[in-house]
């Protein structure tokens, strides 16, 4: 079936940077694009970017534009966000999230990957 | 840019029909879709273009959007809805998220 399975939780030191994979199975990686979305602990989801898997392109919030580095890896199907100058407000739930049937919505979400920014 | 508002919370009974609203400057424009997300849980896709159901979503979840504001409701809500809701559309090229719903089947 289809899936988004992430990497394991982290935890950083302020300052730091943080890399989180998502791979995909299930469907043809390259013909999709991938999301990445933060959710802070209570608080609202929070949409980081996306990267289209086929070419490579990406796109950033601008809250998020300048940390952040959305990549893929075609060949492993499975897309990386990096997020760099860590601090505390970064501690957060990121989930990849991916749109498999053109519904102009997010229908597949991975399990989420806890980052935890502490000195 | 662009900010979709949605109220806190939404109280309802078993049995009864919650409505969640979500509002945005000419929402009625773009496609909105609808997530519920349970405690400790990853978001889960309940409508998607404004009003269309994936497969697996029961049929009491409803949704439309209209002029600046999009609607999800619930029909004959049981408890195992309780859960937050969040709205999402497209502007210039990026994602919003509506800031979330708490709904509490009392």
């Amino acid at each position: 079936q289809v899936q988004l399975v992430q990497s394991g939780a982290e935890v950083k030191k302020p300052g730091a940077s943080v890399k989180v994979s998502c791979k995909a199975s299930g469907y043809t990686f390259t013909r999709n694009v991938i999301h990445w979305v933060r959710q802070a602990p209570g608080q609202r989801l929070e949409w980081v970017g996306w990267i289209n898997a086929g070419n490579g392109n990406t796109k950033y919030s601008q809250r998020f534009q300048g940390r952040v580095t959305i990549t893929r890896d075609t060949s492993a199907s499975t897309a990386s966000m990096e997020l760099n100058s860590l601090r505390s407000e970064d501690t957060a739930v990121f989930y990849c999230a991916t749109d498999t049937s053109g519904s102009d919505a997010f229908d597949i979400w991975g399990q989420g990957t806890m980052v935890t920014v502490s000195s | 840019s662009y900010e979709l508002t949605q109220s806190l919370s939404v109280s309802v009974s078993p049995g009864q029909t919650a409505s969640i609203t979500c509002s945005g400057d000419k929402l009625g424009n773009k496609y909105a879709s609808w997530y519920q997300q349970r405690p400790g849980q990853s978001p889960v896709l309940v409508i998607y273009q404004d009003t269309k159901r994936p497969s697996g979503i029961p049929e009491r979840f409803s949704g439309s959007n209209s002029g600046n504001t999009a609607t999800l409701t619930i029909s004959g809500t049981q408890a195992m809805d309780e859960a937050d809701y969040y709205c999402l559309a497209w502007d210039s090229s990026t994602w919003v998220f509506g800031g979330g719903t708490k709904l509490t089947v009392l």
